[in-house]
């Protein structure tokens, strides 16, 4: 079947530093994968998209990175700052983008 | 305002009894969703509606049904609600045209069944 995996624990960084989150799939061909920001008890907000033949997107201070020969996202927070600090999810979308599959999300702190 | 409301917020109920928790979105998307969210399992997909006419099951359908009213309301009932269902659930829209294809989501439904 097909499977996200995000990392379950928590990452701690120090404000200042680059915050990497991961993303790998399985049994899956995604013809896009997003990213989205969510803050507790509040719903997911879109951050960027990245399709299949995109190797790297950037945006401000994001980073996201596809590959779908590792089945692999990597998601890059630099000069990171105690707003960032919320759980992230990665999605992967289907050719038409109606079938969206969601990770678990990944909580990021950042300490001042 | 918001674009993507819902109702209630939260809401308590005991096993067996009928529930209605309700979207409404002023982004003049095609496109509806109903998801559920558990701790460690993320969000999944319970049904989703392309328009008024197109309804599909998506993951977890089952003990589940929806309606959508008009294009901008798509309520999720729990017919006999039973403690497993007890959840935060989240309604998305997306517009079929959109070149990101992301959703946009309402605030969240904390549902408790005892």
């Amino acid at each position: 079947s097909q499977k996200i995996e995000q990392n379950s624990e928590a990452l701690n960084i120090q404000e200042g530093k680059t915050a990497t989150l991961t993303c790998n799939y399985t049994n899956y061909s995604p013809a896009y994968l997003q990213w989205y920001r969510q803050d507790p008890g509040r719903g997911p907000v879109f951050l960027l998209l990245i399709r299949e033949n995109e190797k790297e997107k950037r945006k401000e201070r994001l980073k996201v990175t596809f590959d779908t020969t590792l089945k692999q996202s990597l998601f890059h927070i630099t000069a990171s700052q105690p707003a960032d600090s919320a759980t992230y999810l990665c999605a992967l979308l289907n050719t038409g983008g109606f079938k969206t599959i969601f990770g678990a999300g990944t909580r990021l702190f950042v300490k001042a | 305002d918001a674009d993507v409301t819902q109702t209630p917020r939260n809401r308590i109920t005991k096993t067996g009894k009928r529930i209605m928790l309700e979207c409404s979105q002023t982004k003049g998307h095609d496109r509806m969703y109903w998801y559920r969210q558990d701790p460690g399992l993320g969000l999944r997909l319970i049904y989703y509606s392309f328009d008024v006419k197109d309804i599909n099951k998506g993951e977890i359908s089952d003990g589940y049904s929806v309606s959508r009213q008009a294009q901008a309301k798509f309520s999720l009932s729990l017919e006999s609600a039973i403690p497993n269902q007890t959840a935060l659930y989240f309604c998305a829209t997306s517009d079929s045209t959109g070149v990101y294809n992301e959703q946009f989501f309402g605030p969240g439904t904390r549902l408790t069944v005892l």
